[in-house]
């Protein structure tokens, strides 16, 4: 079974700039969330998706931060403008169901350093 | 407010000895706690998880406990690897399919 891919790895921009992420879940997996870890920090939940419907965005920060499922199957996280703060890896998960726990299989993250 | 914590930011043991990870949740309302293992480069992966119902439970050389009255959570790891060095999260579920981080406790394995 393949697992969550992201992409991509790396990236480097400079503050104010835009940049852009891509995740696919694994096939079938109808829930998908995107994460943000700082350095030394644990995963923090920024946005979750079931299908292609937002579940919880509370904590994204709007203002900046977009993020959608077109087709209920691979997802974009875009950050426009970027801050300094936002150097940090956005780790991609998904999961066969919702409305419980269950467990999330995450991707490998995009590091993201804003310079 | 929520949050779920580590005692130790790092532990250090002896290739073969046993190791014992600490975690305290602040959330009594969490029914269901998992460990996660994250290696360098990768995402968080699941090790073992455990219900509010149960005190003990055991995977392969994994063992979780849980002590409700203190609200803490512990990951044993028996006979210790190498391949074992990672940064070892505990994480609560709150509701539904939530799950909130720890800020990890990274275990080095000494030779």
């Amino acid at each position: 079974e393949a697992g969550v891919a992201q992409s991509p790895r790396y990236k480097i921009i400079e503050k104010r700039q835009s940049v852009a992420f891509w995740c696919n879940p694994i096939s079938g997996h109808a829930t998908l969330y995107w994460y943000q870890q700082i350095l030394g920090q644990g995963p923090k939940l920024l946005i979750q998706f079931q299908n292609n419907g937002v579940v919880d965005d509370s904590q994204l920060p709007k203002d900046r931060f977009s993020a959608e499922r077109l087709k209920g199957v691979d997802s974009t996280l875009k950050i426009q403008p970027a801050k300094l703060e936002d150097s940090a890896v956005y780790l991609c998960a998904s999961s066969y169901l919702a409305g419980g726990p269950n467990e999330q299989y995450f991707g490998p993250g995009t590091r993201l350093t804003v310079t | 407010g929520e949050s779920v914590g580590l005692h130790l930011p790092t532990l250090s043991v002896q290739e073969g000895d046993n190791s014992i990870i600490n975690c305290a949740y602040s959330n009594s309302a969490s029914d269901y706690f998992i460990w996660y293992k994250q290696e360098s480069g990768k995402g968080p992966q699941f090790i073992i998880d455990i219900r509010s119902n149960m005190d003990k439970r055991q995977g392969q050389r994994v063992t979780v406990l849980l002590n409700k009255t203190v609200k803490h959570l512990s990951l044993q790891i028996a006979a210790t690897q190498p391949g074992d060095s990672a940064v070892y999260f505990c994480a609560e579920n709150p509701h539904d399919d939530k799950i909130i981080f720890g800020k990890g406790t990274r275990l080095h394995i000494l030779p």
